[in-house]
């Protein structure tokens, strides 16, 4: 059964700091891992990760996967009470259904 | 619109009332799909639209759920005799490409609360 993993299910920071969130998986015909950031409903689009090793980067946010071990990270370096929200990470299977595969998320709270 | 949108917003019902949930995708988004996202939890998917055919419903829980496309633009997904384990915000997300799609928009989804 296709799982996808996520930890810490959550976190609390100060401003500032620098966290990394991990999401392992194990999907079957694994083509990319994507993440959201989720602060009240719809989860917004942050990364699409298919090669591995090569880091995406966005401002004070980056993302990098490793296919081999099957897990990806996610950056958020000097962190702002913004930041403050669910993070996603979703498989993306390929061939047949177009689904994604998310995990439970992971809760940051960064008090200022 | 600018983005997918879903109505209601919020809806609650009674245990063993029909709900019917609507979703907008973005204009021309050939994909579109549904899921569930319990409290506390990640969104799991429900079914997958290419245009107006069904393609994949494996995800839909029981019989009681069924979602429809028409015209292959505006969904619905229905829920028979609902019951209190439906409670739910049920997001709706549509895609550009028809396969290899990568990229799918959310909408803001509707939180139903069964009593």
């Amino acid at each position: 059964e296709d799982k996808v993993v996520q930890s810490p299910l959550s976190l609390v920071v100060h401003e500032g700091d620098t966290v990394t969130l991990n999401c392992s998986y194990e999907v079957t015909n694994f083509r990319s891992l994507l993440w959201y950031k989720q602060e009240k409903k719809a989860p917004t689009f942050l990364f699409m990760l298919t090669s591995s090793g090569i880091e995406k980067k966005s401002g004070r946010l980056s993302s990098i996967l490793d296919k081999k071990e099957l897990f990806s990270i996610l950056n958020i370096t000097a962190t702002q009470t913004g930041d403050s929200a669910v993070y996603l990470c979703a498989a993306f299977k390929q061939g047949g259904s177009e689904k994604l595969v998310f995990g439970k998320g992971t809760k940051l709270t960064v008090n200022p | 619109g600018a983005g997918v949108s879903q109505s209601p917003r919020y809806k609650v019902a009674k245990r063993g009332q029909d709900v019917a949930l609507r979703c907008d995708p973005i204009s021309g988004h050939v994909s579109l799909f549904w899921y569930q996202q319990a409290l506390g939890q990640g969104p799991e998917f429900l079914t997958y639209f290419q245009n107006e055919a069904q393609l994949d419903k494996s995800g839909l829980p029981s019989d009681r759920f069924f979602a429809e496309r028409p015209e292959g633009s505006v969904s619905t997904l229905k829920i028979q005799r609902t019951q209190k384990e439906d409670s739910a915000v049920y997001l709706c997300a549509s895609s550009s490409r028809d396969r290899g799609t990568n990229e799918q928009f959310f909408g803001p989804g509707t939180r139903l609360t069964v009593l």
